[in-house]
């Protein structure tokens, strides 16, 4: 298994440029979601799908839309790129949700910089 | 508003000493608090985790100290070696978020040879 996977590894846009961020995952895992990494802030959740078809909005969801049309991919789309989206993206899978905590799973991050 | 608060932010500390990371949370709705590790150039990866209905965990190197009344827990690593220096995040979660968890703001560990 690849576990989760995430393309690209790094980015540059322009400010206004739209990209789509791409994760996919090969568990069959029910639950996928976008965190955002920023130096003294820790994670924060983005988006976040409870099975195909499923999506809501976490802590920081300005900015950014959600699909979730398999069960394997979860794309992330930057609508309008701005500096502040500068950012290390991480996308994330478990098992499913419920009332019991199952492990989520990280993929490697995409180095997103927005000049 | 940040739920989980974890100090320090970085810490350095001498190759077969202990390394102290502290998180408090404000959620007594919280059932769940995992402990993340996190390497350079590399996604999260789960660590150690604890419920509220236990004081402590221990899995090897590693134990978490819960203390439910004070809404606190910590991560103790013991015999640090440099191979922990890494950054580490303590979160939480519970049934009615949908599983979401919320981290800290991290601590980077160096652990000197």
């Amino acid at each position: 298994n690849a576990g989760v996977t995430q393309t690209p590894k790094f980015q540059v846009l322009k400010t206004g440029q739209s990209m789509t961020l791409q994760c996919a995952q090969d568990m069959n895992h029910e639950y996928m979601s976008w965190y955002r990494q920023d130096p003294g802030m820790g994670l924060r959740l983005i988006h976040y799908s409870v099975g195909a078809g499923i999506t809501d909005q976490g802590e920081v969801p300005n900015g950014y839309n959600v699909s979730r049309s398999t069960t394997e991919d979860f794309p992330l789309r930057l609508l309008s790129a701005a500096p502040s989206q500068t950012s290390v993206y991480f996308c994330a899978s478990s098992r499913d949700r419920g009332s019991s905590y199952n492990e989520q799973f990280f993929g490697p991050g995409t180095r997103l910089t927005v000049l | 508003q940040q739920q989980v608060k974890q100090s320090p932010q970085s810490l350095i500390v001498q190759k077969g000493g202990i390394s102290i990371i502290n998180c408090a949370y404000e959620n007594t709705a919280f059932d769940y608090f995992p402990w993340y590790q996190q390497f350079p150039g590399k996604g999260p990866a789960l660590l150690i985790a604890i419920r509220p209905d236990v004081s402590e965990k221990k899995e090897g190197r590693f134990t978490i100290s819960f203390n439910k009344s004070a809404k606190q827990f910590s991560l103790h690593i013991m015999d640090s070696q440099p191979g922990d220096s890494a950054t580490y995040f303590c979160a939480a979660t519970w049934s009615g978020s949908a599983r979401q968890l919320t981290f800290g703001s991290g601590t980077q560990l160096t652990v000197l040879p």
